[in-house]
C-alpha cells in the first residue's frame, strides 16, 4: 500500500515552455501533498506544501508564480513550471501524507527528470 | 534549529557487515524520525521511522537507535548486501514537514 505516482517521469521542454507534472496517491488519500526538487547528490529540498482545495503553501525563495500547485482531489497533485529555463532543470518529487494510520508519514513519488534546453 | 545534521558523508562497508549512520538535531518540536533510502534516478522510500519515546527499533535488518537527551538518533543495517548500496536520508518532522539530513552514500563491497 501507500503507492504513489508521478508522470512523466522524465520531460525534456525547450526554454519558455511550460511543463505540468503529476503526482498522485494510487491507493489511499492524501491530506496533504509535497514537492520537492533535488540536485544530484544532494539532499531533498521542500518547495511547496499544498493541501486538498485550498491554495499551497510555498517555502522562502520559491516563487510561486514561476512553480504553479494545483491539488484538486484528495489523490492528485499537479505542479507547473511555468516559462522553464535551463536553471530549473532537476529532479522533482512529490511526497503524500496518509490520512489514515501514522499520520506523519511521507510517501514519495519516483521523481520526475526535468531538462531545460 | 531546523537542520538535521548526518554523517557521514559516504560510507563502504564489507559484505556482510554492519553499516551505521548517525544523525543529530536541535529543535526539540521534532517528534517523528523517518529513514528513507533512494536509488540513483527514485524517488525515496521510508526504510523504518521512529517516535522519541521509545529508544529503539528493529525491523528486519534495520534498526534505529534514538537518543533522546542527546538529541541523535543512528541506523544501523546488519549483514550489509551489495543490494543495499544507496543513498541513506534521515529525517525530522514536526508538524507538516520533513526536515531531511544531507544524505549518506553507502556503498557495499562484495
Amino acid at each position: 500500500g501507500a503507492v504513489v505516482s508521478q508522470h512523466p517521469s522524465r520531460v525534456i521542454c525547450k526554454s519558455g515552455t511550460s511543463v505540468k507534472i503529476e503526482c498522485r496517491s494510487l491507493d489511499f488519500q492524501a491530506t496533504t501533498m509535497f514537492w520537492y526538487r533535488q540536485f544530484p547528490k544532494k539532499s531533498l529540498m521542500l518547495m511547496a506544501t499544498s493541501n486538498e482545495g485550498s491554495k499551497a503553501t510555498y517555502e522562502q525563495g520559491v516563487e510561486k508564480d514561476k512553480f504553479l500547485i494545483n491539488h484538486a482531489s484528495l489523490t492528485l497533485s499537479t505542479l507547473t513550471v511555468t516559462s522553464a529555463h535551463p536553471e530549473d532543470s532537476s529532479f522533482y518529487i512529490c511526497s503524500a501524507r496518509v490520512r489514515t494510520g501514522i499520520p506523519d508519514t511521507q510517501y514519495f513519488g519516483p521523481g520526475t527528470r526535468l531538462t531545460v534546453l | 534549529q531546523q537542520q538535521v545534521k548526518q554523517s557521514p558523508q559516504s560510507l563502504i562497508v564489507q559484505k556482510g557487515g554492519i553499516s551505521i549512520i548517525n544523525c543529530a538535531y536541535e529543535n526539540t518540536a521534532f517528534d517523528y524520525f523517518p529513514w528513507y533510502q533512494q536509488f540513483p534516478g527514485k524517488g525515496p522510500a521510508l526504510l523504518i521511522a521512529i517516535r522519541p519515546d521509545v529508544s529503539e527499533k528493529k525491523e528486519g535488518r534495520f534498526t534505529i537507535s534514538f537518543n533522546k537527551s542527546a538529541k541523535q538518533f543512528s541506523l544501523h543495517i546488519m549483514d550489509s548486501q551489495p543490494g543495499d548500496s544507496a543513498t541513506y536520508f534521515c529525517a525530522a518532522s514536526y508538524g507538516n514537514k520533513l526536515v531531511f539530513g544531507a544524505g549518506t552514500i553507502l556503498r557495499v563491497k562484495s
